[in-house]
């Protein structure tokens, strides 16, 4: 029979402008976040995290916003560049008996265009 | 630290066959997870290591899979027998604590 494959989100940006890409999750225990960038044929690179006790976090050329509130997750790229295309996941981690837990989104996929 | 290292990094095989796949993860990090990722599900979460004993196999599909951890640096993942819908890129990632996880370069598994 056919299959059918996770249809991403895909996000076209061109060169030099901001991106954002946004995630929601589920769980509201969730105490801790991750973006992670996978390029293809590679695999995931962890970008930044947060954790539940902030709503924001930079690094370099990145910024990670957090809403508690309606449980939502964005990831911010400034001036983006050629080798910002990839696949976007962001994690949510929930402390459980054992250790964390970590459930990955589905993905959003950047394009940027020269 | 060469992070994550996985072997091999692609792998071609018929069904029925036996297949290793193997991990060394990042020197001082005490815990080990092994990941597939297909088109149809993303990325699963097989199986997880916590100072070398599993934690939590809820993810690892069925009996023809299994995963040891003889040590804290090396790992293995057993697909015995084969079958064409294991075919998929299979990541370990390992992590000190609550941390992020680190991702190895991935198998790629084609099951024919």
């Amino acid at each position: 029979g056919e299959s059918v494959g996770l249809h991403l989100p895909t996000l076209s940006v061109q060169e030099g402008d901001n991106s954002i890409i946004n995630c929601a999750y589920s769980n509201s225990a969730s105490d801790y976040f991750i973006w992670y960038k996978q390029e293809s044929g590679k695999g995931p690179q962890f970008i930044i995290d947060i954790r539940s006790n902030m709503d924001k976090r930079q690094g370099q050329r990145v910024t990670v916003l957090l809403n508690k509130t309606v449980k939502h997750l964005s990831l911010q790229i400034a001036a983006t560049q050629p080798g910002d295309s990839a696949v976007y996941f962001c994690a949510e981690s929930t402390l459980l008996e054992y250790g964390n837990k970590l459930v990955f989104g589905a993905g959003t996929i950047l394009r940027v265009k020269s | 630290d060469a992070g994550v290292i996985q072997s091999p990094r692609h792998e071609v095989t018929e069904m029925g066959q036996e297949v290793t796949l193997r991990c060394k993860p990042i020197s001082g990090h005490n815990s080990l997870f092994w990941y597939r990722q297909t088109m149809m599900r993303g990325l699963e979460l097989l199986i997880y290591f916590n100072n070398n004993v599993p934690i939590d196999d809820s993810g690892m599909p069925e009996d023809r899979f299994s995963a040891k951890m003889p040590n804290a640096s090396f790992s293995t993942l057993k697909i015995q027998p084969s079958e064409p819908r294991d075919s998929a890129v299979y990541f370990c990632a390992s992590s000190f604590g609550p941390s992020g996880r680190l991702f190895g370069p991935g198998t790629r598994l084609t099951v024919l």
